[in-house]
């Protein structure tokens, strides 16, 4: 079964707009991984945040978790066109990923 | 350059036909895996491998085999290719030692079974 369920699962915006994704997972973890994937292409590692972290931030990325309710965000600000992407969380425990959010952003 | 190799990137055969997928990587990487991804379904893993001689089931190992031999090589076999094999794989590897244990895709295999 997978770990990572993202939502929603496709998310349409205009460049300039924020992004928001979320994923939620079924078990105790000890970090948490978002990764990037252009079409047709391999999954990038984005950013990991810690169990005992509540935010972490990276560039125009932000990452939350909430352990009480087994799930994550990821935060795009200021989205262009070239994070047109899909998305995947992924628990580091047992690397398993969601369906992963289609993100589309226009110009 | 850090990075992990599929081949071939495209193929098309047909049921029945054995074929092999391979993976290689060059980061001296422990762990090893493979994935399918298929649309709505996200990433299901197929096997993985830990270290050398040591591989595992995923999700999704039916009709599947792995080996690993050495440590930089893991190749997929499918020995009697069905359609429902028909998707896109993935092979990735990580340092189990290395922190944030992030794992490297490589650039995936479009496979297509008639």
């Amino acid at each position: 079964s997978q770990q990572g369920e993202e939502d929603p699962q496709a998310l349409s915006i205009q460049e300039g707009e924020n992004a928001t994704m979320n994923c939620s997972y079924k078990t105790s973890i000890n970090n948490l991984q978002w990764y990037r994937q252009n079409s047709g292409r391999g999954l990038v590692h984005l950013i990991l945040i810690r169990s005992n972290e509540r935010e972490k931030h990276s560039g125009r990325l932000r990452v939350t978790l909430d352990t009480s309710k087994k799930s994550s965000s990821l935060l795009i600000t200021a989205s262009r066109a070239a994070d047109t992407a899909s998305y995947f969380c992924a628990t580091l425990d047992d690397m398993r990923f969601g369906a992963g959010t289609r993100l589309t952003v226009k110009p | 350059e850090a990075q992990v190799t599929q081949n071939p990137r495209y193929l098309i055969t047909v049921t029945g036909k054995k074929l092999t997928v391979t993976c290689s990587q060059n980061m001296n990487h422990e762990y090893m895996s493979w994935y399918r991804q298929d649309p709505g379904l996200g990433l299901r893993q197929i096997y993985y491998s830990m270290n050398v001689e040591v591989t595992d089931k995923g999700d999704v190992p039916e009709g599947y085999k792995v080996s690993r031999k050495e440590k930089r090589n893991f190749p997929l076999i499918l020995e009697s290719p069905s359609p429902n094999q028909t998707s896109l794989y993935f092979c990735a590897s990580s340092s189990r030692l290395a922190f944030p244990p992030e794992q490297f895709f490589g650039p995936g295999t479009r496979l297509t079974v008639l």
